[in-house]
């Protein structure tokens, strides 16, 4: 079955940039996008962008451009999300998805906490 | 961008309950429109998409209905395992938007 498993949750500074990871199983890597989503506390879902599993493309949200590049090792089936210049806005848990084809998120990685602090 | 509002913010309800909760697009979205739950230190979980499509696994008790801009999530009889937070979630256009959430609890 189709997993995606994220690397493990991070604290940074103010200013400073994460990179936090996506390896996916259970599928053709190639075949399907990656899109990335966060949760901030006490607000709504927040789409940030997707990557092309099997072409160089990519799509950013407007909220995030400039600040965020998406990536992928297709030989590691991986994706990747960077943001960087971060602020404690950014404090939030960032999840991984794929839609499967679809046009809607079938499956989810588990999360990644990111916290922004002084 | 399309903006998703749901409706109420969160609700308290009785086991056993039908319980509606709205979601309105700022312009028509055609059928592009899910339905998500999630749980505390979830991920989110599709329950229905393209409006009315129930996703394989989800109880018979969740249904989904509307068009254009708005659009119902239906719980024929509320659970303990329903007790969770709702999002609503556009991809007609991206940015794919989603809804605030709408936090269901126990009454």
């Amino acid at each position: 079955q189709v997993q995606l498993l994220q690397s493990g949750a991070e604290v940074k500074k103010p200013g400073a940039s994460v990179r936090v990871s996506c390896k996916a199983s259970g599928y053709t890597f190639t075949r399907f996008a990656i899109h990335w989503v966060r949760h901030a506390p006490g607000q709504g879902l927040e789409w940030m962008g997707w990557i092309d599993g099997g072409y160089d493309n990519t799509r950013y949200s407007q909220n995030f451009q400039g600040r965020v590049t998406l990536t992928k090792d297709t030989s590691a089936s991986t994706a990747y999300m960077e943001l960087r210049s971060l602020t404690s806005g950014d404090t939030a848990v960032y999840y991984c998805a794929t839609t499967g084809g679809r046009y809607y998120f079938g499956n989810w990685g588990q999360g990644t906490l990111v916290t922004v602090s002084s | 961008d399309i903006q998703m509002t749901q409706s109420p913010p969160s609700l308290s309800a009785f086991i056993g309950d039908r319980v509606t909760i709205s979601c309105r697009a700022s312009q028509t979205i055609n059928s592009y429109l899910n339905w998500y739950q999630q749980k505390p230190g979830n991920a989110p979980k599709i329950l229905i998409y393209g409006v009315s499509s129930l996703e394989s696994g989800v109880p018979s008790r969740f249904s989904g209905s509307g068009s254009g801009t708005d659009f119902t999530l239906t719980i024929s009889s509320l659970q303990p395992e329903d007790f969770a937070i709702y999002f609503c979630q556009q991809t007609y256009n991206f940015p794919w938007t989603f809804g605030q959430g709408t936090k269901v609890e126990i009454k």
